[in-house]
């Protein structure tokens, strides 16, 4: 099956640092990825879908300037978490749709982020 | 109130048993309904996944939807231990996989 790879699988870093999580389409290419934000014993929330070759599209009330979305190739897509806060601390996924269509999408292992 | 409504559990059963997880809605407009497998720090899996009303089966797994009562349900048949995780239901309006809203999961724990 498809598979969508994440890195880091988690992640500590200082308040106030920015930090990168990867995700890249392993075995097939993805013009879009989505981002996904989930709090412990929470669901998923979509922050961002991002878009090869041009800008990401930001879900209401998710922060574009502190969440970076960079989609620069078929199969790789960037989240940066700038200047970083304990309140940022969270589990990142991604998950990437296998066809054009978009009918359905694989999810990374997502990263954990711990801010302190 | 929130589109989708999980019970959050915990769920636990013996080894072998038949495991009944739900979700309700409120939107009328939901056409697709998935089930995902989330192991602990992990990403979710793709169970089922189902369109409009109706069964389907996969293996020790059955999807119901029954979108008069906006009403979803995942059997699973002969549990094991393995099938401890935390299972989320999902849905959407239309084709595009990154506009689904998520229930909150139900944690499961199979005991051997």
């Amino acid at each position: 099956g498809a598979v969508v790879s994440q890195h880091p699988s988690w992640v500590i870093c200082k308040s106030g640092t920015s930090v990168k999580i990867e995700c890249r389409s392993l075995d097939f290419q993805a013009t879009t990825m989505f981002w996904y934000r989930q709090f412990p014993k929470q669901s998923l929330m979509l922050m961002a879908t991002s878009n090869e070759g041009s800008k990401a599209t930001y879900e209401q009330g998710v922060e574009k300037d502190k969440f970076l979305i960079n989609h620069a190739s078929l199969t790789l897509s960037t989240l940066t978490v700038t200047s970083a806060h304990p309140e940022d601390s969270s589990f990142y996924i991604c998950s990437a749709p296998t066809d054009p269509a978009g009918t359905e999408a694989f999810f990374g292992q997502g990263t954990r982020l711990t801010v302190v | 109130q929130k589109e989708v409504e999980q019970d959050p559990g915990p769920l636990s059963v013996p080894e072998g048993a038949i495991v009944s997880l739900n979700c309700t809605y409120s939107n009328s407009a939901f056409q697709y309904f998935m089930w995902y497998r989330q192991y602990s720090r992990k990403g979710p899996e793709l169970l089922m996944y189902t369109y409009s009303s109706g069964n389907k089966e996969d293996g020790r797994f059955t999807a119901q939807v029954d979108k008069s009562s906006k009403y979803i349900s995942l059997f699973i048949r002969d549990s094991q231990p393995s099938d401890s995780a935390t299972y989320l239901c999902a849905m959407r309006r239309n084709t595009n996989a990154g506009k689904s809203t998520f229930g909150d999961g139900t944690t499961l724990t199979v005991k051997p």
